[in-house]
């Protein structure tokens, strides 16, 4: 079984639309991320969290929202979608000791007509 | 400026070339620096960090110019089963910055 896991992996929505993206992880790690990836960009960070108490905004926050419901559990949400957030996200996680080694989950594709 | 530059490729090569992927990085007070792979349409993977003294991993070594604030990798011998991006990472205030990456494809 995947250590780290999303769903969906492919989802289709249309603009104004409230959706959630999932991350899960067995690894037992305190820092767990959120990334989206657009072409000629690279990867860019959404949000972050240290432990579960511990919610941080990233280079490109706006529009998202997020919930670590648990250490094991960092979700993603787009209130209201919008067509320039189609890209392709990802969920990572860390250990405390070496948070400079980042476990990705498979990815989500999302799709905002 | 993007805080860290990758020329973004293609690189096509044969099998068994050299090739050689330079990124730079714009603030000095960048801590630690990594070079990941990414396969296509799959996650990143750490492929090796990058230290001052430079480090080799079998056919893969990694150079880092702390006063040009340049990171390199070499892939010696290349095989099909390089072909992926590569993507330039540097650590910065705890959180990560990737480079855009560089697409390898290698030919038979």
């Amino acid at each position: 079984d995947a250590d780290v896991t999303q769903t969906p992996r492919n989802r289709i929505t249309k603009t104004g639309k409230r959706i959630m993206l999932e991350c899960s992880q067995t690894k037992g790690h305190d820092r767990m991320y959120w990334y989206r990836q657009d072409p000629g960009l690279g990867l860019r960070l959404i949000y972050y969290s240290f432990d579960v108490k511990d919610i941080n905004k990233g280079e490109i926050s706006d529009g998202y929202s997020v919930s670590r419901q648990a250490q094991a559990k960092f979700s993603l949400s787009l209130e209201s979608a919008i067509p320039n957030q189609t890209a392709l996200y990802f969920c990572a996680t860390s250990p405390r000791q070496q948070q400079e080694t980042q476990y990705f989950g498979p990815g989500t594709r999302l799709l905002v007509l | 400026r993007k805080e860290v530059e990758q020329d973004p490729g293609p690189f096509n090569v044969p099998e068994g070339a050299t090739v050689a992927f330079n990124c730079t990085y714009s603030n000095s007070a960048s801590q630690s620096f990594f070079w990941y792979r990414q396969d296509c349409r799959k996650e990143p993977k750490l492929l090796m960090s990058v230290y001052s003294s430079g480090n080799e991993d079998g056919r893969f070594t990694a150079q880092l110019n702390r006063a040009s604030q340049y990171i390199s990798l070499l892939i010696r011998d290349s095989k099909l089963s390089d072909s992926a991006t590569y993507l330039c990472v540097v650590k910065l205030g705890g959180k990560l910055i990737f480079g855009q990456g560089t697409e390898l494809s290698v030919k038979p």
